[in-house]
């Protein structure tokens, strides 16, 4: 069983909908992540929070966008989504950032736009 | 830059055989090392890491060596099941607070009953 706790795990929305992720972790973990995973490739990097604020945005669009309301919850919010935004979005969270301290990631995801 | 390589799949093979996958790295210093695993339908979960040279990482079975002379982490597992059928990744971290990830495209590996 994974500690890393997202919902819901499938979602289906229309691009003019808005709808959010949800991640939780109870392990008292101070960095969290969201990841994008495209089928048969390894996950991109979307965004890092660190003790609760945002400290990485890897370029990604706007109608992605982030929130961090407790060391335990990560959200991301979606908005006018593309097809192209179809993927396996993945949570993850660290102790911290060095090499002994490694990402534990949830079971993400699968979110499809029509 | 930094980057991981992997063999690629699918591995094709039968319940019980020996498994190998291959992994090497390019980097500058002393990054961690990491295999995660990523079952049909679900998230990625670590499988094991080692983060100096010529540490064993080892689980369920698995076991990677962190090899600099070569710069590799080749993961091995000496009788393999159908429920090890999954997409394995090897990644690096450099350095200490370092939150970037590099990851290999993946390895698909499917056991034949």
């Amino acid at each position: 069983d994974t500690e890393v706790t997202q919902t819901p795990k499938h979602l289906v929305m229309g691009m003019t909908n808005k709808k959010s992720l949800k991640c939780e972790q109870h392990m008292g973990h101070r960095a969290m992540y969201w990841y994008k995973q495209k089928a048969k490739k390894p996950p991109e990097l979307m965004f890092v929070y660190s003790y609760e604020k945002l400290s990485i945005n890897e370029s990604v669009p706007s109608r992605f966008s982030p929130e961090c309301p407790n060391s335990s919850l990560l959200n991301l919010h979606l908005h006018a989504l593309q097809p192209e935004d179809s993927a396996l979005y993945l949570c993850a969270s660290s102790q911290g950032y060095r090499g002994d301290q490694p990402q534990h990631f949830g079971d993400g995801t699968r979110l499809s736009i029509l | 830059g930094d980057s991981v390589t992997q063999m690629e799949g699918p591995v094709t093979l039968s319940e019980e055989a020996f498994l190998t996958i291959n992994c090497t790295y390019t980097a500058t210093g002393y990054p961690s090392l990491f295999w995660y695993v990523q079952y049909p339908g679900e998230g990625l979960q670590l499988l094991l890491k080692a983060t100096k040279a010529d540490d064993k990482g080892s689980n369920k079975g698995f076991e990677a060596t962190y090899r600099k002379e070569t710069t590799s982490f080749h993961l091995e597992k000496g009788s393999v099941q159908v429920s090890d059928s999954a997409v394995y990744f090897c990644a690096l971290i450099q350095g200490d607070s370092n939150y970037q990830l590099i990851w290999g495209a993946g390895t698909k590996l499917i056991i034949k009953p």
